[in-house]
């Protein structure tokens, strides 16, 4: 029972262009998300989170949507750079205190940036 | 560099080896995970160890066998694999409390033969 779903596999976006990536999930007790991108050979690296009580958080190129009712996020990179070519793993936790950070990742979508 | 530093990168080993795992962190978290990362599929929770206390172990086989002697190291222990054992082990440390970012070592590509 896969509780953080990524269903596209693969996304492929012109450089300059808004690539959107889609993460949906079930368990309505989580209440933290997290974005990371990982290049292969690396482990993942921390990109962006948002809160549950926030429905949007921006850094930079990067934003993160919330839609709680929807139970969906997502991740806007705008504009997209050669360099953002990584796969991009959805991750959510419950409720701080007694989540230890645990983390319920997604599949991953693997995002490609053309020159 | 993330802080978290993981050794060996890659290790070959054979079903009746024994091997250890090695994770360290520098930056003063006091909570350290072990994930699994299988071809296609999502990271998967090994275990949890929360300031240096085990706090989780999500249904892991007997012959993985973790080690947390202080807040900074972890080690996974490894007997008697198997071949479908082959994966990225990635270690990760965070803050205990409250809602964080994990920060991931670069993992050890294991093989099992």
């Amino acid at each position: 029972d896969q509780q953080v779903k990524q269903n596209s596999p693969s996304l492929s976006v012109q450089e300059g262009r808004i690539s959107i990536l889609n993460c949906d999930y079930t368990n309505s007790m989580f209440d933290y998300f997290l974005w990371y991108k990982k290049y292969p050979a690396e482990g993942p690296t921390f990109l962006i989170s948002i809160s549950s009580i926030k429905d949007k958080n921006e850094d930079g190129r990067f934003t993160v949507f919330l839609n709680k009712s929807a139970k969906h996020l997502s991740l806007h990179i705008v504009p997209s750079q050669p360099g953002d070519s990584a796969v991009y793993f959805c991750a959510a936790s419950g409720a701080g205190g007694t989540s230890y950070g645990k983390l319920t990742f997604g599949q991953g979508t693997i995002l490609t940036v053309h020159p | 560099e993330t802080g978290v530093t993981q050794t060996p990168r890659h290790l070959v080993m054979g079903m009746t080896n024994k091997k250890s795992l090695k994770c360290e962190q520098h930056l003063g978290h006091n909570a350290m995970y072990w994930y699994k990362q299988s071809a296609k599929k999502p990271l998967e929770l090994m275990f949890v160890y929360s300031l240096e206390e085990r706090v989780e172990n999500n249904s892991v086989p007997s012959r993985f066998s973790p080690e947390c002697p202080n807040s900074s190291h972890l080690f996974l222990h490894l007997h008697t694999l198997q071949p479908e054992d082959s994966a990225l082990y990635l270690c990760a440390s965070s803050q205990a409390a409250g809602n964080t970012e994990a920060f991931f070592g670069q993992g050890t590509r294991l093989t099992v033969v």
